[in-house]
């Protein structure tokens, strides 16, 4: 079984669409968990962090973690053509600069005006 | 804003060359890291950086490959000898000391295409 597992998608959304992005692993010794957005040609960069189990929100993105079924997902709320992008989540088992992260594959998300 | 650069952007090579990869980070940051993504592949972790010494690797650093902070400011990731497989491209990246955010900083990567 895969550490990470992540639909790559493509997801196409109408503008102001809620869109719904998942991951989920295998690894129970994971805490930390992570979404990053990567624009095409661009390097990632972190959207949303949040450690152990619940909710977390940032403007029109929520984060959510289940440890207990292992999986994680990020909402976005009114979307817009400009969070056009490939959405990675990214896992750690700790939060030393040394902990490496493990990424998912990545879902392509587009949103139509 | 403060930003990773990566050099070159894209470096196409014979198979069995040498590639070095260069990197500035952010100039504050203490870790630094090199990651790799072969095409519609994941982004996989390959060595972590600190204090003038590898501090994690994955599987993936052979001894084919090396790192070094030569100057102060620049990191680099050498190739010897490099494979076909070794086509991907390659992600720096930096954080500070405090990872608690998570936040690793990515530069725009550099493509690497084996011949």
């Amino acid at each position: 079984q895969k550490e990470v597992e992540q639909d790559p998608g493509p997801l196409s959304v109408p503008e102001g669409a809620i869109v719904s992005l998942n991951c989920t692993y295998s690894n129970s010794a994971f805490q930390y968990f992570m979404w990053y957005r990567q624009y095409s040609r661009k390097g990632p960069e972190l959207l949303m962090y949040t450690y152990s189990s619940g909710n977390k929100e940032d403007g029109r993105f929520t984060a959510q973690v289940d440890k207990s079924s292992k999986y994680i997902s990020l909402f976005i709320r009114d979307s817009q053509p400009s969070d056009s992008a490939t959405y990675l989540c990214a896992m750690s088992v700790g939060n030393s600069g040394n902990t490496p992260l493990v990424f998912g594959k990545g879902t392509r998300l587009s949103v139509i005006a | 804003e403060p930003e990773v650069t990566q050099t070159p952007s894209h470096q196409v090579t014979q198979m069995g060359q040498e590639v070095i990869l260069r990197c500035v980070p952010i100039s504050n940051h203490l870790y630094f890291y090199w990651y790799r993504q072969i095409l519609g592949q994941k982004v996989e972790f390959l060595v972590s950086f600190y204090n003038n010494e590898i501090s994690e690797k994955s599987e993936i650093f052979d001894d084919q490959f090396s790192v070094e902070r030569p100057d102060g400011s620049n990191f680099t990731l050498k190739i010897r000898s490099t494979k076909l497989e070794d086509s991907a491209m390659y992600f720096c990246a930096s954080s500070s000391r405090d990872r608690n955010t998570g936040e690793l900083f990515f530069g725009e990567g550099s493509r690497l295409t084996v011949l």
